[in-house]
Parts: structure tokens; C-alpha cells; sequence
């Protein structure tokens, strides 16, 4: 069967540290890969997203990158936090054509920039 | 620009009670539709995925539907219980050959009192 992992699950940050949020998926191969962010009384947003190795799209310009160095391994990183960083973090994986495209997130990883 | 609204922004009901939560999307040109769960701190969990061709998904007590061409889709949830508490939300693909950015609703908090 197919999970996703996400770590870490919580981070208290200082502004201007560095991040890096890690994403892995195990039971399938080539899933497109996904990082969503969701800040207080707000919808879901669309960070990056990945359709294979070092292949990396940005859906809104921001303070952060995303690489995906392997198959299953999508990471979201910053080289110095603001605090409208902070917020909930969710990574989500579907591979075209499996179980009717459906989306399947992560635990997700809360972040405060303090 | 599709946009998804999710109404009521909160539901409280008593124990056993039908229910039904609303979707509503502003273009009708999507791919398919899915409504997830998200329970306080956590990750989303995929409950129904509605492709465009569909009417409706069934899952236990859960019933989506979907009518594309007003743009709505509507969660029915059948003898309510205090572990469906939870905020659920609605979300769409658009068509035109997106990577699976899926547009989300703001959601629906339902709390279930026994």
C-alpha cells in the first residue's frame, strides 16, 4: 500500500533561520508530487508542485524553493524565514490514472516563524 | 479564475441527524471533484472523488454529488455521529490538462453533538 510521510510535524523557527520540510512517499513509482501550504482562516494554496526528478513548478512567487532530488522525496526549503511563512504545511502525491486520480496528502508540518 | 466556496462555514447538529454540505464552483470546465476530511491539526483525508462524467460517489454512510453544470456538489453525510466531527472540504481539478492543482474551498467545521 501506498504512505506518505512528512517531517518535521512541528518547527518553531526564528525569522531568518533556514527550512527544510521533507516529504516522502513509499508503495508507488513517478508520482507527481505536491506542496501545499494552509495559513489560518484561508483556503489550501498551491505552492509547488513536481511531475519527476528536478522538475519543479511554482505556482505563486514566495520566499521559498522546493527540489526533488529523488522519485519519492519532494523538499520545501527557505534560506531565511518571515514570519508570513508560518502556517500549516501539507505534501500530496497522485500518480496519473491510479485510483481515479485522486490527491493524497501528508500529516502536514506546522511551522511558527518567531 | 475558479473559485470554490464551501456553505455553511460551520454546521453544529445533534447525533443522528442527515446532513448535507454544500460546494459550489464558478467554472464548470473541471476534471473531477473531491471532498476531503481534515480533523483539527491534521492532514486531509480523501473521502469521495466525483470525476465530471459522474453524478455521484457513494461510501458508507457518505454521498457526493455532483451537477457540473450549475457548479455545485453537495457532501451528504447519513445518521450523523460525534466522530464525524471534523472540517471537510471541497475541492476541484480544473480541466485543460493541469498537473492535479486542485482549487480548494475554505471548508465546512461540522461538529456532531451526542
Amino acid at each position: 500500500s501506498q504512505t506518505i510521510h512528512q517531517w518535521p510535524a512541528t518547527l518553531v523557527q526564528p525569522v531568518g533561520s533556514p527550512l527544510s520540510l521533507e516529504c516522502t512517499v513509499e508503495g508507488t513509482s513517478n508520482p507527481n508530487l505536491y506542496w501545499y501550504r494552509q495559513a489560518a482562516g484561508r483556503g489550501l494554496q498551491l505552492l509547488f508542485y513536481s511531475v519527476g526528478i528536478g522538475q519543479i513548478s511554482s505556482e505563486v512567487p514566495q520566499n521559498l524553493s522546493a527540489s526533488r532530488p529523488q522519485d519519492r522525496q519532494f523538499i520545501l526549503s527557505s534560506k531565511k524565514l518571515l514570519l508570513s511563512d508560518s502556517g500549516f504545511y501539507l505534501c500530496a502525491w497522485r500518480v496519473p490514472g491510479f485510483s481515479g486520480n485522486t490527491i493524497y496528502f501528508g500529516e502536514g508540518s506546522w511551522l511558527t516563524v518567531v | 479564475k475558479q473559485e470554490v466556496t464551501q456553505i455553511p462555514a460551520a454546521l453544529s447538529v445533534p447525533e443522528g441527524e442527515n446532513l448535507v454540505l454544500n460546494c459550489s464552483f464558478t467554472d464548470s470546465a473541471i476534471y473531477n471533484l473531491q471532498w476531503f476530511r481534515q480533523d483539527p491539526g491534521k492532514g486531509l483525508t480523501s473521502l469521495l472523488l466525483i470525476q465530471s462524467s459522474q453524478r455521484e460517489q457513494t461510501s458508507g454512510r457518505l454521498n457526493a454529488s455532483l451537477d457540473k453544470s450549475s457548479g455545485r456538489s453537495t457532501l451528504y453525510i447519513a445518521a450523523s455521529q460525534p466522530g464525524d466531527s471534523a472540517t471537510y472540504l471541497c475541492a476541484v481539478r480544473p480541466g485543460g490538462g493541469s498537473q492535479g492543482n486542485l482549487i480548494f474551498g475554505k471548508g465546512t467545521k461540522l461538529s456532531v453533538k451526542p
